[in-house]
């Protein structure tokens, strides 16, 4: 089975600070994703990545970074966290394009 | 721009009902549309996979159709448990977007 993993699956931060969020996955998928997830607006899009050290801005990147040294990790920051960052941040990783993503268990992210 | 819109936004039944959930698009020129589950405060589920130029996918009790030039999918339960209830989300991918397009989901309760 496909295990994507999260680093935290509560997280609290004070306002200002950097923050880290680590996603792996085990099965050797090209791509990889980090959305948030909040009431009422769904899954947004952060960024995704289609390869090691390569990365796509998604549908609401402003305030964040990724990372993606290694195939199986891709890292999301927050640079300067501030409180409408407070989320649900879920991370998936899939093959190439048509094939079913999986999800890690998600961090509920909390900036305070 | 390509838009998802799931109805009903929240559905109860009782056990054992048959039932149907509904999701639309606005643009037919999908790659794929895909059905998932997710249980409160929970990353999400892959259910079911729907390939452009298939019509239907059965898992278990669940299938789900498509019908492209409608721009319609639905999900079909059988016999609902209360195990079911959750959160069901329709995504669609077009073309050579990695991209997926959520729609807001349905809330299902099944009650014993």
């Amino acid at each position: 089975d496909v295990k994507v993993t999260q680093s935290s699956r509560y997280l609290v931060k004070r306002t200002g600070e950097k923050v880290f969020l680590e996603c792996v996955q085990d099965m050797d998928h090209e791509n990889m994703f980090w959305y948030r997830q909040d009431p009422g607006l769904g899954l947004r899009l952060i960024y995704f990545s289609y390869d090691v050290k390569m990365k796509e801005k998604g549908d609401i990147p402003e305030g964040y970074s990724v990372s993606r040294e290694k195939k199986e990790r891709f890292s999301l920051i927050l640079e300067s966290a501030s409180t409408n960052q407070t989320s649900m941040y879920l991370c998936a990783s899939s093959l190439p394009t048509g094939y079913t993503q999986y999800f890690g268990p998600g961090t509920r992210l909390t900036v305070l | 721009k390509q838009e998802v819109t799931q109805i009903p936004a929240a559905l109860s039944v009782p056990e054992g009902e048959n039932l149907v959930l509904n999701c639309s698009f606005t643009d037919s020129a999908i790659y794929n549309l895909q059905w998932f589950r997710q249980d409160p405060g929970k990353g999400l589920t892959s259910l079911l996979l729907i390939q452009s130029s298939q019509r239907e996918q059965t898992s278990g009790r669940l299938n789900a159709s498509l019908d492209k030039s409608s721009g319609r999918s639905t999900l079909y339960i059988a016999a609902s448990q209360p195990g079911d209830s959750a959160t069901y989300l329709c995504a669609v991918s077009g073309g050579n977007n990695r991209k997926l397009i959520w729609g807001l989901g349905t809330s299902l309760a099944v009650n014993p």
